[in-house]
């Protein structure tokens, strides 16, 4: 069953760093990259960043570039989100998503159950 | 960037009723848009690609239409089931885009 499992919450105080976890499972981890999408309470889907995981080539949104870096480890079958510099509205719900390739995007379709971070002094 | 206008926010329905939510692209995204549903406190779900393809195990009730920069979803013969979240994504071009989200409410 194809499936991607988050790590847990975390809160963090604004300026600290996050790191969150993506675990593949069900199928081979480097035939499809993956995606990084957030949705703040009551708010829209935004798009973060991208990776092919067989290469590890990046993409990212201009609004998150140089605060977040997407990396992938093949062995673990996990791909990781790191973002630095916490404000209070990165409060949100994390979700890493399968994309329908591995190279060209064609959007995703499986989706990791959710990471909630919560930025708060 | 490509933006995604989606209308309306909000629709109302009773079962039975079919249901139209529209996604306009700022430029010609030729069928690169993708439909997903959300329930509340539930991960989304894919459920039309390339923007008038079913995924598979998705009723048939779900369908899509449309090319270039503008799309609907119409939802045939509503369930009660179908009250959910609904937003598109375009996926020609990075940054990836999404509208803005339609809340389906079942009446």
């Amino acid at each position: 069953q194809v499936q991607l499992v988050q790590s847990g919450t975390e809160v963090k105080k604004p300026g600290a760093s996050v790191k969150i976890a993506c675990k593949a499972e069900g199928y081979s981890f480097t035939n499809y990259a993956m995606h990084w999408v957030r949705q703040a309470r009551g708010q829209g889907l935004e798009w973060m960043g991208w990776i092919n995981v067989d290469s590890g080539n990046t993409r990212y949104s201009q609004k998150v570039q140089g605060r977040v870096t997407i990396t992938r480890d093949t062995s673990a079958s996990t791909v990781y989100m790191a973002v630095t510099s916490l404000r209070y509205e990165d409060t949100a719900v994390y979700y890493c998503a399968r994309d329908r390739n591995g190279g060209l995007t064609y959007g995703m379709d499986v989706w990791g159950q959710g990471t909630t971070v919560i930025v708060s002094s | 960037e490509t933006t995604v206008t989606q209308s309306p926010a909000f629709v109302s329905a009773t079962p039975g009723d079919t249901v139209s939510i529209s996604c306009k692209a700022s430029q010609d995204i030729d069928d690169d848009l993708n439909w997903y549903q959300q329930k509340p406190g539930e991960v989304p779900v894919f459920i039309i690609q390339e923007a008038h393809t079913p995924v598979p195990g998705i009723p048939p009730r779900f369908s899509g239409s449309g090319f270039g920069t503008d799309f609907t979803l119409t939802i045939f013969n509503i369930e009660p089931e179908d009250a959910a979240y609904y937003f598109c994504l375009q996926h020609d071009k990075f940054p990836l885009t999404f509208g803005q989200g339609t809340k389906v409410e079942i009446k």
